[in-house]
C-alpha cells in the first residue's frame, strides 16, 4: 500500500535560516508528489508538484523540492526561512486515479 | 474569488443527534473529497466523488455518507455521530475526474461531538 512518512513532527529554525523539510515514500509505479502547506486556522495550500521530468521543482513562496527515485524521497527546502513560514507542511503521493495519501505533517517554528 | 465553502465552521453537538456538514465550490470542479485531520495522523479520505452521482468511499468512511446531487455540492452527514468522530474536517475539489492531486480545501469544519 502507498505511504508516505514525515520522519519530524516538529522542526524548528532561526529566521534566515535553511530549511528541509524530510518526506519519503512507498510508492510501486512512478509517483505524483506534492507539498501542501497548512496555516493556521486554514485550509491547505498546494506549495509545488513533481509529476515527472527535472527532479529540482520550484513552487510558490520561495520552496523547492528535490524528487530522488534512489531514497524514495521528496524533500522539501528553502533557502532562507522568514516568519511568515511558520505553518504545518505535508507531503502526499497521488497513488493511483483518485487518491491523494497524505504524510503525518510536520508543524514548522521559526524562531527570531 | 475561486473557493471551497465549507459551513458550519464550527459545531459542538452530542451523540446520536445529525449532522450535516455543506461543501461548496465555485470553479466546476468535477472532483470533490472530503478529508478528517488528526493529530499525528495527518489527513485520511472519508469519500470522494468523481461526478454527479458517482461517489466512493477513501480510506475511513465507517459512520458518515454523502451525496453529489450537483456539481457543485458534496455535502458530508454524520447520521449518529460518536465521539470518536470528533475531528477536523476538510472538503477539497479538483479540476479533473481524474485527480492529479492539485486540490484546493475549504478553510476546515471543526466538530466536536460530547
Amino acid at each position: 500500500a502507498q505511504s508516505v512518512t514525515q520522519p519530524d513532527i516538529h522542526i524548528t529554525v532561526s529566521e534566515g535560516a535553511s530549511l528541509e523539510l524530510r518526506c519519503n515514500y512507498s510508492y510501486g509505479a512512478t509517483p505524483y508528489l506534492f507539498w501542501y502547506v497548512q496555516s493556521p486556522g486554514q485550509g491547505l495550500q498546494l506549495l509545488l508538484k513533481y509529476f515527472s521530468g527535472d527532479t529540482l521543482v520550484q513552487g510558490i513562496k520561495g520552496f523547492e523540492a528535490e524528487f530522488k527515485r534512489s531514497q524514495s524521497s521528496f524533500n522539501l527546502r528553502k533557502p532562507s526561512v522568514h516568519w511568515s513560514d511558520a505553518a504545518e507542511y505535508f507531503c502526499a503521493v497521488a497513488a493511483g486515479g483518485n487518491k491523494l495519501v497524505f504524510g503525518a505533517g510536520t508543524i514548522l517554528r521559526v524562531k527570531s | 474569488e475561486a473557493q471551497v465553502t465549507q459551513n458550519p465552521r464550527y459545531l459542538i453537538t452530542v451523540t446520536g443527534k445529525k449532522l450535516t456538514v455543506t461543501c461548496s465550490q465555485n470553479m466546476n470542479h468535477e472532483y470533490m473529497s472530503w478529508y478528517r485531520q488528526d493529530p499525528g495522523l495527518g489527513l485520511r479520505q472519508i469519500y470522494y466523488s468523481m461526478n454527479v452521482e458517482v461517489t466512493d468511499k477513501g480510506d475511513v468512511p465507517e459512520g458518515y455518507k454523502v451525496s453529489r446531487k450537483e456539481k457543485r455540492n458534496f455535502p458530508l452527514i454524520l447520521e449518529s455521530p460518536s465521539p470518536n468522530q470528533t475531528s477536523l474536517y476538510f472538503c477539497a475539489s479538483s479540476r479533473l475526474a481524474t485527480y492529479t492531486g492539485e486540490l484546493f480545501f475549504g478553510e476546515g469544519s471543526r466538530l466536536t461531538v460530547l
